[in-house]
């Protein structure tokens, strides 16, 4: 069945250090891919994503890139930020309507000042 | 807009009993709703999807008459945790999709409510 891996936290990195955040996936046909945000409390927020190969969704600063060739969508940003400490979610869906998403476990941030 | 509550938000109750969460979105209508289960430290597995006026489809290895779920109407879901037990506390996630592919047919969260059965 589809799954997604993702790097293991705990990541934790002084602020304004570049960020990378694996994220691998297995699925058949072509999924939508997502990265969600959890921060301390609260729900998951949508970040961003790309709906088809070669698509780059971004927002805040971060940006992933769907690539095909490597099964993969890695999360990346330039210069964190404390307020950026929370758990990152890689997902995909299929392109049904009505289809669950599928997520990695989740990679903890921790930026320091 | 696009806003998912739920209710409560922590629940502490004894072994045996029930306990019902809300889920609704409250600026639209969510012909779908998905429920997660979310241990510490771990990811959000997909219980079943339910869908507005019909039975809820159950994932592999989840128990449909311990976790029965409702959705009478396009704004709410409901998930009745029956029979308690310790072994069922966790963070139960809800989330709701817009019908007919409105609202780009994202999934919104709501915030989670913390079960704890002793």
């Amino acid at each position: 069945g589809d799954s997604v891996t993702q790097m293991e936290g705990p990541v934790t990195l002084s602020e304004e250090a570049f960020l990378t955040i694996n994220c691998t996936y297995t699925a058949t046909g072509y999924p939508s891919l997502f990265w969600y945000v959890q921060y301390p409390g609260e729900g998951l927020q949508l970040l961003l994503k790309a709906t088809k190969a070669d698509d780059k969704g971004s927002n805040k600063g971060f940006e992933a890139t769907y690539r095909k060739e490597t099964t993969s969508f890695h999360l990346e940003k330039g210069s964190v930020q404390v307020s950026d400490s929370a758990v990152y979610f890689c997902a995909l869906s299929g392109r049904q309507a009505g289809t669950a998403l599928i997520f990695g476990k989740g990679t903890t941030l921790s930026v320091s000042s | 807009g696009a806003v998912v509550s739920q209710h409560p938000s922590w629940v502490i109750c004894k072994s045996g009993t029930s306990v019902k969460i809300e889920c609704r979105s409250l600026d639209f209508q969510a012909t779908t709703m998905f429920w997660y289960r979310q241990f510490p430290k771990q990811s959000l597995m997909l219980m079943a999807t339910s869908n507005e006026g019909s039975k809820a489809t159950y994932e592999q290895g989840v128990e449909k008459d311990k976790f029965l779920i409702n959705h009478a109407s396009l704004t709410l879901s409901t998930l009745t945790v029956t029979s308690a037990h310790p072994e069922d506390s966790s963070f139960y996630i809800c989330s709701a999709r817009s019908a007919a592919g409105g609202l780009n047919n994202e999934q919104f969260f709501g915030p989670g409510t913390r079960l704890t059965v002793l």
